[in-house]
């Protein structure tokens, strides 16, 4: 029962690298999240996915890409690092909508950018 | 926007006894309200949802959460404290501004359960 699986747990970047996260769920879900975590700020949600091949922004898209090649997968990419987007990321995904369907959530993954 | 406020940022309790953790919102229209958790180190985890119906809702692992339409609160509640409660808990509400349901989350509340 893997769930929903980030890679990596942890990472540090120089400013200006770039690196991509992956999410996997073995769900069979449609509706796919990335969402980070700052202090005092809850969690805020960078770009989604409602099906494969599909993707939107959200909340705080700005310095991401993502892609939904295949269903199980989404992934979040960081072009060019910057110390502002240190952060815990999180990947979620629900069979529905987020509101109808409880949301299944990864481990996260603690990036930090020097 | 939709919005819900956590004006706590910890609440300390002792086994055995009972916890609230608040939660107030701000919405137009109908609220949809969750509570989420999140242990250590871990993903977060659904507790409970309010949609419509009874005000008292009854979740996972216990907890319970009561809806209060005047006073705008859908605070977090647990007779009986226990150690392993202690985590970070998450109010949630629907926001369908952009036509594409989403949740919007509080900043979080850190709850400590001491033996």
């Amino acid at each position: 029962n893997a769930g929903v699986t980030q890679t990596p747990k942890f990472r540090v970047l120089k400013t200006g690298q770039s690196m991509t996260l992956l999410c996997a769920q073995d769900m069979n879900h449609e509706y796919m999240y990335w969402y980070r975590q700052d202090p005092g700020m809850g969690l805020r949600l960078i770009h989604y996915s409602v099906g494969e091949g599909t993707t939107a922004k959200g909340e705080v898209p700005d310095g991401y890409n993502v892609s939904r090649l295949k269903k199980q997968n989404f992934l979040l990419g960081l072009e060019s690092a910057a110390p502002s987007q240190t952060s815990v990321y999180f990947c979620a995904s629900t069979t529905g909508g987020i509101v109808s369907t409880e949301a299944f959530f990864g481990q996260g993954t603690r990036l930090t950018v020097v | 926007a939709q919005s819900v406020a956590q004006p706590e940022d910890q609440v300390n309790v002792a086994e055995g006894n009972p916890l609230t953790v608040k939660c107030t919102y701000s919405v137009s229209g109908n609220p949809y309200l969750f509570w989420y958790v999140q242990y250590p180190n871990r993903g977060l985890q659904f507790l409970l949802k309010y949609i419509t119906g009874d005000n008292l809702v009854k979740g996972s692992y216990g907890f319970e959460a009561e809806f209060n339409k005047s006073q705008t609160s859908f605070h977090l509640k647990k007779p009986s404290a226990l150690v392993s409660d202690s985590a970070l808990y998450f109010c949630a509400v629907r926001d369908s501004v952009t036509g594409f349901q989403k949740l919007v989350f509080g900043t979080g509340t850190r709850l400590l359960v001491s033996p």
